[in-house]
C-alpha cells in the first residue's frame, strides 16, 4: 500500500552547516507532498509543499523538489541556524480507506549547535 | 485569532477512566482531525470530520469516539482508557479534507494512562 519513508535521526549539525533530510514515498499516481515542522513544545506547522512533479517548495531558507522519477521529496537548507532545531515530518497526501489523507513519516529530530 | 485550541494541556488517568479532549478552531474551516503522536511513530490519524455532521475513521480509531459538535468544535472521547493510549494528542483543521490545503495544528494534549 501507499507509504512514506523518512530518514531517521537524530541529526546534530553545527551552525551554518548544510542540511539534507531524505524522504521517499510509495504511491499510485503523483500525490501532493508536504514538509511539516514541530518546534519544541508546539504543534506542527506547514513548512513547505509541492503539488506536482518538478515543483520546488521553499520557505525560511528550506527547499524541497518533487522528484517523480525517484519518488522523493528531500528537504534541504544551505546554512542551518540554532533556531532551526526542531522535528521535521515528511507527509505525502496518500490514498487510504477511501479518502486522501496526510501520511506522516516518523520524523527527524534536528539539533543545531552554535 | 487563536487558531486551533485544545483543552486540557495535560491529563493523567487511571486505567478504565473516561475523558473527553476538546478542540476548537476559529478559522471557519470545514474539516477537522484528531491525531496521536507516539515516539518513533510520527503522527497517526485517529478520526476526522470532513464537514459538519460527518465523521470518519482514520488509521487507529479503536478505543476512541468523536463528536463534531458544530463547525468550530470537534471532541475526542476515551470511554475506558488503557495504558496503550498514553500519547500526545493533536487536533488540526483545514479548509477541505483530502486536498492540498494546509492543516493547522493545536498545541497538543499530553495524556498519561496509569
Amino acid at each position: 500500500g501507499d507509504s512514506v519513508t523518512q530518514m531517521e535521526g537524530p541529526v546534530t549539525l553545527s551552525e551554518e552547516a548544510f542540511l539534507t533530510i531524505n524522504c521517499t514515498y510509495t504511491a499510485t499516481g503523483y500525490p501532493s507532498l508536504f514538509w511539516y515542522v514541530q518546534y519544541p513544545g508546539e504543534g506542527l506547522q506547514l513548512l513547505l509543499k509541492a503539488t506536482k512533479a518538478d515543483d520546488k517548495g521553499s520557505n525560511k531558507g528550506f527547499e524541497a523538489t518533487y522528484r517523480k522519477e525517484t519518488t522523493s521529496f528531500h528537504l534541504e537548507k544551505g546554512s542551518v541556524q540554532v533556531s532551526d532545531s526542531a522535528v521535521y515530518f515528511c507527509a505525502p497526501l496518500l490514498s487510504g480507506a477511501g479518502s486522501y489523507q496526510l501520511t506522516f513519516g516518523k520524523g527527524t529530530k534536528l539539533s543545531v549547535i552554535p | 485569532n487563536a487558531g486551533v485550541t485544545q483543552t486540557p494541556k495535560f491529563q493523567v488517568l487511571k486505567t478504565g477512566q473516561s475523558m473527553t479532549l476538546q478542540c476548537a478552531q476559529d478559522m471557519n474551516h470545514n474539516s477537522m482531525y484528531w491525531y496521536r503522536q507516539d515516539p518513533g511513530m510520527g503522527l497517526r490519524l485517529i478520526y476526522y470530520s470532513a464537514s459538519e455532521g460527518t465523521t470518519d475513521k482514520g488509521e487507529v480509531p479503536n478505543g476512541y469516539n468523536v463528536s463534531r459538535l458544530n463547525k468550530r468544535e470537534f471532541s475526542l472521547r476515551l470511554e475506558s482508557a488503557a495504558p496503550s493510549q498514553t500519547s500526545v494528542y493533536f487536533c488540526a483543521s483545514s479548509e477541505l479534507a483530502g486536498s492540498t490545503d494546509t492543516q493547522y495544528f493545536g498545541p497538543g494534549t499530553r495524556l498519561t494512562v496509569l
